[in-house]
Parts: C-alpha cells; structure tokens; sequence
C-alpha cells in the first residue's frame, strides 16, 4: 500500500461546477495535509494546509480533514478553466520524521469551458 | 511564504559528468529538501538538506551519487555525480515556512544525453 493515494485521474468538470479532489494515508501518526497545484511545465504551489479535524476554507478552496477515517480533500467550487492542473495531496509525518513530506502520485484536473 | 530560486534552469550534460545545482531561499529556513520529480510522475523525495551537517537520504538515494551541501539556512547545493541518461528529471529544492509549509523552487530540467 502506498504512504499517500490519490486517483490519477483525469478527473473532468464543467467550468463552475464543484470539483472533489480526494487523498488518503497510511501513516495514522501523519500530522499536517497540504495541497499543491502543480501546472504543466511549472512547479508544485501550494494551496492549502490543514492541522486539525474539519474543514477549511480559502476562497474558492476548502480542505477536508478527517483523521480517523486518514482522509483528505481539497473541494474547488466554481471551478475554472484556469484551476486545470495536477494537484499534489502531500502528507507530513510524525514529529520524529524530521519534517519530510510524502506525496501521493497527483490527480490530474481538467476544468471545460 | 518563501520565495525560491535555483540555478540552473535548464542544462543538457554528456554522460559520466556531474553537475551542481544551487537553492537560494530569501530568508532563512529550518528545513530544505532536494526532489526529483521524473516525466509524469509525482515527487520523490532525495533527501533533506541539514545546515552544518551531511544530508540524510532516503532509501535509493546515496550521497556518493547526489552529494549534498548546506552551509547556511539560506542556500543549498545538489551534485548530480557521474550522471547516465537515467538521471534525466526535474530536480526541485524546497524550504520550509513559518508555518511549518514547505515552498518550492522552479526547478532544474536536466537532461543527460
């Protein structure tokens, strides 16, 4: 079983439509979930984080936490054709792994007009 | 957040050279990491990139093939040894935030022919 699983994807949504982006772990010790966009040709940029149990929200952008279930999701609303990219869930271990991040293969999102 | 630069962009090498690629974070960071990140594929984590002492790897890496410098929590260097066309990828240096979040530089494509 791989440490960080994301669907590869493509995953296709119609422009202002909700896109779900979905992650899981297997390290139950995991501490921090972060989120990168990733454009082609560009390097990973990140997004969002989230520590704790729950929903967060920037925007457009809202991560999910449930630690329990080792579940994380980043929801886009009113997707646009400029939100078209590889999105990165990313997992950062217990506090005794010297802070490295573990990233799952990356779901591939494609936004049409 | 930090703000990363590396240096090369780009380089195409003959087999059986090295090269040296540098990080500059514009404020100093606890933590810095080297990624390789193959066509296609996700991350890969080479190693983390400790100010004063040798990096630590991860398992497949090895420091005689990817040594690794950081003489200050602002800059880091990664040599790519006795490079074979395996070694081709995009190489990616990170920097740990205040907030505990890692920034990413925009990488180094290399291409050994």
């Amino acid at each position: 079983q791989k440490e960080v699983e994301q669907n590869s994807g493509p995953l296709s949504v119609p422009e202002g439509a909700i896109a779900s982006l979905n992650c899981t772990y297997s390290d139950r010790g995991s501490q921090s979930f972060f989120w990168y966009r990733q454009y082609s040709g560009k390097s990973p940029e990140l997004i969002m984080f989230i520590y704790s149990n729950g929903d967060k929200e920037d925007g457009r952008f809202t991560a999910q936490l449930n630690k329990a279930s080792q579940y994380v999701s980043l929801l886009i609303r009113d997707s646009q054709p400029s939100d078209s990219a590889t999105y990165l869930c990313a997992v950062k271990g217990a506090y005794n792994q010297g802070g490295k991040l573990i990233f799952g293969q990356g779901t591939e999102l494609s936004v049409k007009p | 957040s930090a703000v990363i630069s590396q240096k090369p962009s780009r380089d195409i090498c003959q087999r059986g050279t090295s090269l040296t690629i540098q990080c500059q974070v514009d404020s100093q960071v606890t933590m810095m990491f080297w990624y390789r990140q193959q066509p296609g594929q996700s991350l890969t984590l080479i190693a983390t990139a400790n100010q004063g002492s040798e990096a630590t790897y991860e398992s497949g890496f090895v420091i005689d093939k990817f040594p690794i410098s950081r003489p200050n929590l602002t800059f880091s260097t990664l040599t790519v040894s006795n490079m074979s066309p395996e070694d081709s990828s995009i190489y990616l240096c990170s920097g740990g935030g205040g907030t505990d979040t890692q920034y990413f530089g925009p990488g180094t494509r290399l291409t050994v022919l």
